[in-house]
């Protein structure tokens, strides 16, 4: 299986900066790798796959990067509806699993 | 617009079975070509795929739920549902449904990300 390492954990942030966060890989994924946003209570959000590619709707300040085992999501300029939970997900190991990182809260 | 929404008890004791089903609008379960997975996050702890089950009902299981876990769909209903057996606390979660994007490559399979997402639902198993 596949380890996705997140960090930081937690990474605060003040509006209007710049955030990065990484997603390290176990092994190559090659650029199998997608980012989500999660916020309590609400539906998980897609905003890159394929390390790059931003999804339908996403604002370009979210800009995903890397491949082989070292991935990060830049967010520009943190807006306040920014502030969440942001996940990273393999899935070029499926079969048997994707998997997924454990997390960086992005905090004011 | 694809819209997804998970349903089901909240509190399940142990040792029981948690059922959950995913309610589609939008599209149709059986659609070709459309994938549908279940992924859950425990309290601290990052996501976990559970599953997948195709627009034909083939379904992949995660190695490690795989005794435990059974997937399929309910075309009249236009749903997903899962069964989880044998529950302990362990598996406390906040579950959701998505549609699995999946492409075929020809030199490395089927793969694919998640979207969209139901908005999840929490199941606590204690007595």
């Amino acid at each position: 299986e596949v380890v996705m390492t997140q960090s930081p954990a937690t990474l605060s942030v003040s509006p209007g900066e710049r955030a990065t966060l990484s997603c390290r890989a176990s092994q190559s994924v090659s650029s199998d790798v997608a980012w989500y946003q999660l916020k309590p209570g609400q539906a998980p959000r897609l905003l890159i796959y394929a390390a790059s590619i931003r999804a339908p709707g996403v604002p370009a300040t979210f800009s995903g990067s890397g491949s082989g085992t070292e991935f990060t999501l830049t967010i520009s300029s943190l807006q306040s509806e920014d502030f969440a939970v942001y996940s990273c997900h393999q899935y070029n190991d499926w079969p048997p699993a994707p998997t997924f990182g454990g997390g960086t809260k992005v905090e004011i | 617009q694809l819209q997804l929404q998970e349903s089901g008890p909240g509190l399940v004791k142990p040792s029981e079975t948690l059922s959950l089903t995913c309610s589609v609008s939008g599209g149709s379960v059986s659609s070709d070509s459309y994938y549908w997975g279940w992924v859950r996050q425990s309290p601290g702890k990052g996501l976990e795929w559970i599953a997948t089950i195709s627009y034909a009902g083939f379904a992949y299981y995660s190695p490690s739920l795989k005794s435990r876990v059974t997937v399929s769909l309910d075309t009249s209903k236009n749903s997903l549902s899962l069964r989880l057996t044998s529950v302990t606390a362990t598996d406390t979660a906040i579950y959701y449904c998505a549609r699995h994007v999946l492409f075929y490559y020809e030199d490395s399979g089927s793969k694919g990300w998640f979207d969209p997402w139901g908005q999840g639902t929490l199941v606590t198993v204690s007595s």
